[in-house]
């Protein structure tokens, strides 16, 4: 199995300061057919966890332009600028290239 | 999009349960679906996964045999049938709408606790 890292496993940001969280697998990320299948998660206390962005870089729907991600292969980032109380909670890397597909152990993101 | 699992509760070690999710707001005949855990306070894995019609099913190499996900194209239900429980079966399950190589939407979650 791919075995996805994060850090750092927690942070405490200042509003309006920016954070970045680092992913890194055991493999290669570069599917066959050519995407890195790497995925953001948020998970706010008491919800299921909600897809950020995918396929590395790619916001979904609602995600403020404040989000952003980059990286291929094996090492990936989440950037969060200006960074608001909403953003807090658990941030998970996902990967989606290699079954079964594996999680980071999550990033708690507080706000000081 | 609406998934809300069922099915969840106090298991003893060795018994079996069936999970069920209900799902709405999208087309879920074409989509291709998962059951996906977290283990309370820890993290995350995706156990099973069920191509759209039913017939291609993956899952995790340790839980083969144990798990067995299906779905229902007509009432537009899915389904985790776990068997000999066992107390690091402990989770909270969810079912998921998949994209590409992704989750996509996480659902509403049950809690099945295995515990003498």
């Amino acid at each position: 199995d791919v075995d996805m890292t994060q850090s750092p496993l927690s942070l405490s940001v200042t509003p309006g300061q920016s954070a970045s969280i680092s992913c890194r697998s055991s493999q290669s990320l570069v599917h066959s057919d050519g995407n890195n299948y790497l995925h953001w998660f948020r998970q706010r206390p008491g919800q299921s966890p909600r897809r950020l962005m995918y396929e590395v870089s790619n916001r979904d729907s609602g995600v403020p332009d404040r989000f952003s991600g980059s990286g291929s292969g094996t090492d990936f980032t989440l950037k969060i600028s200006r960074v608001e109380a909403e953003d807090v909670g658990v941030y998970y890397c996902m990967q989606g290239s290699h079954w079964p597909w594996t999680f980071g152990q999550g990033t708690k993101v507080e706000i000081k | 999009v609406h998934l809300v699992a069922s099915g969840g509760g106090l298991v003893q070690p060795g018994g079996s349960l069936r999970l069920s999710c209900a799902a709405s707001g999208f087309n879920f005949r074409r989509s291709w679906m998962s059951w996906v855990r977290q283990v309370p306070g820890k993290g995350l894995e995706c156990v099973a996964t069920i191509n759209d019609d039913g017939k291609e099913t993956y899952y995790v190499d340790s839980l083969k045999g144990r798990y067995i996900i299906s779905r229902d194209n007509v009432r537009n239900l899915l389904y985790l049938q776990i068997s000999n429980l066992r107390p690091y079966d402990t989770a909270v399950y969810s079912c998921a709408k998949l994209a590409i190589n992704s989750v996509e939407y996480w659902g509403q979650g049950s809690l099945v606790t295995v515990s003498s």
